[in-house]
């Protein structure tokens, strides 16, 4: 079975500019997240898809992310326009809606640096 | 919202020798806790995890228990391997196939041969 795509790997851009990373969940996965991580720290959930709809996009800092899913399987993040801080890994990672279905499939991760 | 803790963030062991890394977590209802690997420019790989009707769970060389009366939780590595080498998360999380992961700030376990 093929693994969580994510595309670039890798990102260089200045700040103030606009950056979008792309993922595509493992076949059949309802649930798609998008997580930062920060070097040296965990991953933090940044947005949660359920097929095409939002479920928790809390931690989402929506004055300059946006995130869709467009027909519940591919999902583009964008950030515009982008601050220092923002330099992380990008991960995305998908998983089944099912009871007992605990785990999620991570993909390699976009890293990106905001100089 | 959930908070995790982990320790210690960097551990070195001999090889062959036995790992442990521990985790605490804050929401009583959290009930399903895994353990990631993450390698060098990769993305995390679950490797155990546990949920919280069972106290203790073995695969092969990795173990996981699970204190939930005091809220901790805790990765076991025996007979360490140099391919062991990584950063281990772990995490916690309510009802996990609906709800995010509350993950630790890793730790960074090298096997010196």
């Amino acid at each position: 079975e093929a693994g969580v795509a994510q595309s670039p790997r890798y990102k260089i851009i200045e700040k103030r500019q606009s950056v979008a990373f792309w993922c595509n969940p493992i076949s059949g996965h309802a649930t798609l997240y998008w997580y930062q991580q920060i070097l040296g720290q965990g991953p933090k959930l940044l947005i949660q898809f359920q097929n095409n709809g939002v479920v928790d996009d809390s931690q989402l800092p929506k004055d300059r992310f946006s995130a869709e899913r467009l027909k519940g399987v591919d999902s583009t993040l964008k950030i515009q326009p982008a601050k220092l801080e923002d330099s992380a890994v990008y991960l995305c990672a998908s998983s089944t809606w099912r009871e007992r279905s605990d785990e999620q499939f991570f993909g390699p991760g976009t890293r990106l640096t905001v100089l | 919202g959930e908070n995790v803790e982990q320790h210690p963030s960097t551990l070195s062991v001999q090889e062959g020798d036995s790992a442990v890394i521990k985790c605490t977590y804050s929401d009583s209802a959290s009930n399903y806790f895994p353990w990631y690997k993450q390698e060098l420019g990769k993305g995390p790989q679950l490797i155990i995890d546990i949920r919280s009707n069972v106290g203790e769970k073995k695969d092969q060389r990795i173990a996981v228990t699970l204190n939930k009366t005091a809220k901790h939780f805790s990765l076991h590595i025996t007979e360490t391997q140099p391919e062991d080498s990584a950063v281990y998360f772990c995490a916690a999380s309510f009802n996990p196939g609906a709800n995010n992961l509350f993950f630790g700030t890793g730790t960074r376990l090298t096997v010196i041969p």
